[in-house]
């Protein structure tokens, strides 16, 4: 399967826990996208990264959620302190950084926040 | 700031007829792209089609067809010959060529009748 893979696809949790997602892009995407999803919503913007550089995020970053994107390959989304607003789908998606920049969209972590 | 409506909810359609889903957006800016995505049930998200705004010709892709009125900020998406297959959420999203910031509307709940 050469499409964008995320895991886990499904993540419960107590309130304060910390968690870590992970997305695998497709290998020659230069670029990964994180969004965030709630029911009835349509996908907001986290953060975007350019190979390895974290080059936008978006203010619905809150201090409580880091991503990296250490080798410029697959890339990693923690949030600390878990709250029930957490809860969501967190898609992931990536594209080859051309001018239309066609996003290619993994199946998503379900987090849920007890 | 982007802004992109979605005010059809829900919607149905029989199976071989046509169904339109509608789309506004509000930007400043006078180059972007906009793009329809589509979500089947606890599948992932994928690209039906998209527009260049500095085109004037509608997009389309075989069944799928856009009317893009960009004075009204109008892009709205026709499926021709409805299949079971298409029932699914679909999205419409805007980004501007400035910025990787993608803005999607809350969706549209297709359900094709057989």
């Amino acid at each position: 399967d050469t499409g964008v893979s995320q895991n886990p696809r499904h993540k419960i949790t107590k309130r304060g826990q910390n968690v870590t997602f992970r997305c695998d892009p497709i290998s020659e995407h230069n670029r990964l996208y994180w969004y965030r999803q709630t029911l009835g919503q349509g996908p907001e913007f986290l953060t975007y990264f350019q190979n390895e550089a974290q080059l936008e995020k978006s203010r619905l970053l809150s201090d409580r959620f880091s991503a990296e994107r250490p080798k410029g390959s697959f890339s990693t989304l923690e949030i600390q302190r878990t709250e029930q607003g957490d809860s969501a789908m967190y898609l992931c998606a990536s594209s080859l950084g051309l001018v239309i920049d066609e996003q290619f969209f993994g199946p998503g972590t379900r987090l849920t926040v007890l | 700031a982007q802004t992109v409506t979605q005010s059809q909810p829900e919607m149905s359609v029989q199976e071989a007829e046509t169904v339109t889903l509608s789309c506004t957006y509000d930007t400043s800016e006078n180059n972007y792209y906009l793009f329809w995505y589509k979500q089947p049930p606890s599948r992932q998200m994928i690209l039906v089609i998209r527009q260049e705004a500095y085109k004037q010709q509608n997009a389309t892709e075989n069944r799928f067809s856009v009317n893009f009125q960009k004075a009204a900020k109008s892009f709205s998406l026709k499926i021709s010959d409805s299949q079971l297959g298409d029932t699914a959420m679909y999205f419409c999203a805007f980004r501007a060529i400035s910025n990787n910031d993608m803005r999607f509307g809350a969706g549209t709940r297709l359900t094709v009748k057989p």
